[in-house]
């Protein structure tokens, strides 16, 4: 079975540039989720997705940051415009349409604004 | 609101000694538990769950991890180390959220070291 995929796995841009990350999550999982894991912290929550329908994006600062889920499979989440501190490793997730189930990573993509 | 403690950045063990990387977790409800590891330049990886049932909780790699719900602890152990143990661990707790999601909280995380 063939895990989450995500692209790019590395991204640097200067700041006020912006940039876009894609994540194809597993076949059938209907639940895809973006965190956002800075260096020597733990990873959190941006947004959280149910198909193509978004269930918590209260995270998710919405004045530079987007995310779309068009037809329930891949998504992306974009940035713009960058700040230095929105870099990070930005990881993608997924699980079954089932709450209390395992979610699945990606291999993240790591930003870095200068 | 729900949080998750880890107090050790890092715990170092000899190979062949057990470890204990310690988890710490405040919800109010019923938690639900969770454990990843993450090697260099990798995502997580899951490790072990604890949903409900049986407080000691077998995963992959020969992990194990205890819940114990009057200290509101789920600390993740291993009878024996190796050295390929050697990473960066999370903890993490889920709860239904308002909307019905599946919010993961996670820990800081602790650095394992194991030395050969």
């Amino acid at each position: 079975e063939a895990g989450v995929a995500q692209s790019p796995r590395y991204k640097i841009i200067e700041k006020r540039q912006s940039v876009a990350f894609w994540c194809n999550p597993i076949s059938g999982h209907a639940t895809l989720y973006w965190y956002q894991q800075i260096l020597g912290q733990g990873p959190k929550l941006l947004i959280q997705f149910q198909n193509n329908g978004v269930v918590d994006d209260s995270q998710l600062p919405k004045d530079r940051f987007s995310a779309e889920r068009l037809k329930g499979v891949d998504s992306t989440l974009k940035i713009q415009p960058a700040k230095l501190e929105d870099s990070a490793v930005y990881l993608c997730a997924s699980s079954t349409a089932r709450w209390r189930e395992t979610q699945y990573f990606g291999p993240g993509t790591r930003l870095l604004v200068l | 609101a729900q949080s998750v403690a880890q107090p050790e950045d890092q715990v170092n063990v000899a190979e062949g000694n057990p470890l204990t990387v310690k988890c710490t977790y405040s919800v109010s409800g019923n938690p639900y538990l969770f454990w990843y590891v993450q090697y260099p330049n990798r995502g997580l990886q899951f490790l072990l769950k604890y949903i409900t049932g049986d407080n000691l909780v077998k995963g992959s790699y020969g992990f194990e991890a205890e819940f114990n719900k009057s200290q509101t602890s789920f600390h993740l152990k291993k009878p024996s180390a190796l050295v390929s143990d050697s990473a960066l661990y999370f903890c993490a707790v889920s709860l239904l959220s308002n909307n019905a999601g599946n919010m993961l909280t996670f820990g800081g995380g602790t650095r394992l070291m194991v030395k050969p």
